[in-house]
């Protein structure tokens, strides 16, 4: 089973400054990973597929770079609504994998 | 447009059984598969398995082999997930996810159903 790990657990940044979470894998995952954030009480939403791809009506803020082990999630400006949990996942392998997720908090 | 919409709240006593329901429309059931994901309170994302709408082949992480069961009811446009032997650690919200295809065959949970919170205490 891959692993992956999240880092840093909580990140605490103020609207308008820039956010980088980082996901690091067990073994290489070539680009097959995927962010997804998630708001309390609501269900997990897709942001970045394949490493860098943005999905549906994802604002161009959110971009997502890496490949092999190491990953990232960059939001270059934060707006109140980004403030949320952030899980990364991985699709090279079954078991499909989550990180233990990033909090961006205020 | 696509939604998934999962049956409600469960109370379960430990050692039961739980059935989740996610009916799916918007689209042709059978074109894109399902996974199931657990979240217990205040805890991170677990895949649970996978099924294949079009042939009902499925596919389960170890942990809980022998403990889940994906099924789908295509004349319902309807996956279901079934957890057998029920305890206290398996209190959460258990979410289906419908997968996209990208690109040149790669997939991703584009969909998610509400979540359905399962409490299981005596």
């Amino acid at each position: 089973e891959i692993v992956l790990t999240q880092s840093p657990a909580t990140l605490s940044l103020s609207p308008g400054e820039r956010a980088t979470l980082s996901c690091r894998a067990s073994q290489s995952i070539s680009i097959n990973l995927a962010w997804y954030q998630q708001k309390p009480g609501q269900a997990p939403r897709l942001l970045i597929y394949h490493g860098t791809n943005r999905a549906t009506g994802i604002p161009a803020r959110f971009s997502g770079s890496g490949s092999g082990t190491d990953f990232s999630l960059t939001i270059s400006s934060l707006e109140p609504e980004d403030f949320a949990v952030y899980y990364c996942q991985q699709r090279y392998n079954w078991p499909d994998t989550f990180g233990q997720g990033t909090k961006v908090e205020i | 447009q696509v939604q998934l919409v999962q049956s409600g709240a469960e109370v379960k006593m430990p050692g039961a059984s739980v059935k989740i329901s996610c009916k799916a429309s918007g689209y042709t059931f059978s074109d894109y598969s399902f996974h199931w994901v657990r979240q217990a309170p205040g805890q991170g994302l677990e895949w649970m398995g996978w099924i294949s709408p079009a042939s009902g082949a499925t596919r389960y992480p170890q942990q809980f082999q022998g403990r889940v069961a994906i099924t789908r009811d295509t004349s319902a446009s309807t996956v279901y997930m079934e957890l057998s032997s029920l305890t206290s650690e398996d209190t959460a919200v258990f979410y289906c996810a419908r997968e996209d295809r990208f690109g040149s065959g790669w997939y991703y949970y584009s969909y998610w159903g509400q979540g359905t919170l399962v409490t299981v205490s005596s």
